[in-house]
């Protein structure tokens, strides 16, 4: 299957400071990402989806300004934690939607964020 | 309703069963259908993909997509240990969102 990678793995930080998260599709172009939470033990919660060249979309209750979203280019999506707190501590998975078909929806290897 | 209905288990079972995992739907309007198995601490990696009613075959995995009942089934023959992971349907139609079920932990005992 086609490739997503995610960048960092895993990420500690300060409260307050921010984190940049990287998703990229690797083998073929995405023109739309998804940016996913998932807390211990639950399903992927869908934050916002990301066309490339125009603004996300963010899902209700889901604060725009507190997680920003860039997809700059048809490979590369990022979200950026801002003003962390502890309560943003959780895993944070990419999804970029393309391959054979176009429909196929391919994952990056998340990211555990851990604010202290 | 939830548009997508999925079990959570957990499942267990011993080495070698043929495990048997189902998702309900509610939205006429989905046309694809995924599986993705899930490791602990690891985004989900895509399994099967399917589009139309019928069967389809990959190894020891058979997805199952019944349009006519909203119902997709995923089949894993010869279940070993290391398919012991939480498996997610997922579905997607009109909309550019997936739907996900809540996901259903499987153990596969040695």
């Amino acid at each position: 299957g086609a490739v997503v990678s995610q960048h960092p793995s895993r990420v500690i930080c300060k409260s307050g400071t921010s984190v940049k998260i990287e998703c990229r599709s690797l083998d073929f172009q995405a023109t739309t990402m998804f940016w996913y939470r998932q807390f211990p033990k639950k399903s992927l919660m869908l934050m916002a989806t990301s066309n490339e060249g125009s603004k996300a979309t963010y899902e209700q209750g889901v604060e725009k300004d507190k997680f920003l979203i860039n997809h700059a280019s048809l490979t590369l999506s990022t979200l950026t934690v801002t003003s962390a707190h502890p309560e943003d501590s959780s895993f944070y998975i990419c999804s970029a939607r393309g391959g054979k078909r176009g429909t196929e929806a391919f994952f990056g290897q998340g990211t555990r964020l851990t604010v202290v | 309703q939830k548009e997508v209905e999925q079990d959570p288990g957990p499942l267990s079972v011993p080495e070698g069963a043929i495990v048997s995992l189902n998702c309900t739907y509610s939205n006429s309007a989905f046309q694809y259908f995924m599986w993705y198995r899930q490791y602990s601490r690891k985004g989900p990696e895509l399994l099967m993909y399917t589009y139309s009613s019928g069967n389809k075959e990959d190894g020891r995995f058979t997805a199952q997509v019944d349009k006519s009942s909203k119902y997709i089934s995923l089949f894993i023959r010869d279940s070993q240990p290391s398919d012991s992971a939480t498996y997610l349907c997922a579905m997607v139609g009109g909309s550019e969102k997936l739907v996900f079920g809540k996901g259903m932990k499987l153990t596969v005992n040695p």
